[in-house]
This record gives C-alpha cells, structure tokens and sequence, in this order.
C-alpha cells in the first residue's frame, strides 16, 4: 500500500451535477497531482498542487477545479457534470518531483 | 506535445519471459517510469529509468535509450498474479513534473 488514500470509493451523479473528490497524500508528500483514467485508456493527467498552489494543469476545462490545505491534502470539485466524466479518478502524492504514488481511485459515474 | 506507443495486448505462459516495448516522443524529458494496474485498482510503481541502461529489480528490468526514444519492461518467471495492464508513463518537467501516460499494455498469462 502507498499510504495514499482516496474518497468515495464510488460514486453516482446526474448530468449537471457537482463532484468533490478528496485525496490524502502519503505522510512526508507535499505534491499532489489528479488524473483521470477512462475505460481502457492511461491517466490524463488533470493538475497538479503544490504547498496549496496550483502549479500546472493538463488539457481540462476550467469546470475542473481544486484545493490543497495546510496537511497537503487534497480535493477536486467538478461542476456541471458530463457523461464524459465517466472515469476513474487517481490521484498520486510525491515529494516534489520524486516518484509519484497513487491512490485507489474514485470510480465516478454520470448517468 | 508528447506521443507514447505500447503494444495493447500481450499474452505469455507462466515461467516464461515477455518483454513490453514503449516508445515516445516528447520534451521536457524527466525520466521513464512502468507502472502496472490490475483491473479495478490503482496503478503501482514498478521502475524508474532516467540514465541509458537496464535497472533489474527482482523478476523485473527495465531498460532506457534516451537517443532512441525507447524502453522496455523485462518480466522473468512470469506467475499468473502478473496479468495487468501495464503502463510505460514519461515524466515530463514543464516549470512541474509531471506524468505522461501511455495507453496501457495488457498482459495475460495463461497456465
């Protein structure tokens, strides 16, 4: 295990809907970066935060936000959901740019 | 932009050896790392090259040629647990590091 935890484990929404993912990093970790994995695919890589502070984004709509706290933390809020956003939703704690450790994921469907 | 290629399905007989091939194309290169994902589960960290070679771990190695744009994932004495999909991903530094993910490759190993 990594020591990177995730919740829900699941989830169901309508379209339109908001989403609030969490994340708690790996004790040490002060990075945390989100991804989304459709069926079939590899990770996109959705942000990144660090110390609190976005520091990059992948190719995602601006409706795909996030937060970092004080503890490293994490959340990813999704608005005016899409049935696109189907997906598994990893994120991965590192110590800065060190290797990255994932999360079990939350597995979000938009009916 | 960063483009990675990787065979989508392998199968192979348990003890045997299978090699997953991965190439890519990118900037920013950071390193090259193999992650392996059983289904329904979060990706595991497997390996890490960031220098031409082959770094062995366990039945594991993995190989980098930075000028070929090439790696590849050696597994020995394959069990039937080793069936997962795995992803070759380049880390790529952008002002950020970050993870570049291949599709996956499907590994089956029968009996």
């Amino acid at each position: 295990e990594t020591g990177v935890t995730q919740s829900p484990t699941h989830l169901i929404k309508t379209r339109g809907q908001q989403v609030t993912l969490r994340c708690s990093s790996q004790s040490g970790h002060n990075t945390v970066s989100w991804y989304q994995q459709a069926l079939g695919q590899g990770p996109q890589f959705i942000f990144q935060y660090y110390r609190e502070e976005e520091n990059g984004r992948g190719n995602f709509p601006p409706r795909f936000s996030g937060l970092q706290f004080p503890n490293y933390s994490s959340e990813l809020n999704v608005n005016a959901l899409e049935l696109d956003d189907s997906a598994l939703y990893l994120c991965a704690s590192s110590l800065q740019s060190d290797t990255q450790y994932f999360g079990p994921g939350t597995r979000l469907t938009v009916l | 932009g960063q483009n990675i290629d990787q065979p989508t399905e392998m199968t192979a007989t348990e003890g045997a050896i299978v090699q997953i091939n991965c190439t890519y194309q990118t900037s920013g290169f950071n390193g090259l790392f193999w992650y392996q994902q059983h289904a329904g589960e979060a990706p595991t960290f497997l390996s890490y090259n960031v220098l031409d070679g082959l770094e062995e771990k366990g039945r594991f190695s993995s190989f980098l040629s930075r000028s070929k744009g090439y790696s590849y994932l050696l597994l020995k004495e394959l069990q039937m647990k080793d069936s997962a999909s795995y992803l070759c991903a380049v880390g790529v530094n952008s002002g950020y590091s970050t993870l570049t993910f291949g599709k996956g490759t499907m590994l089956l190993v029968s009996p």
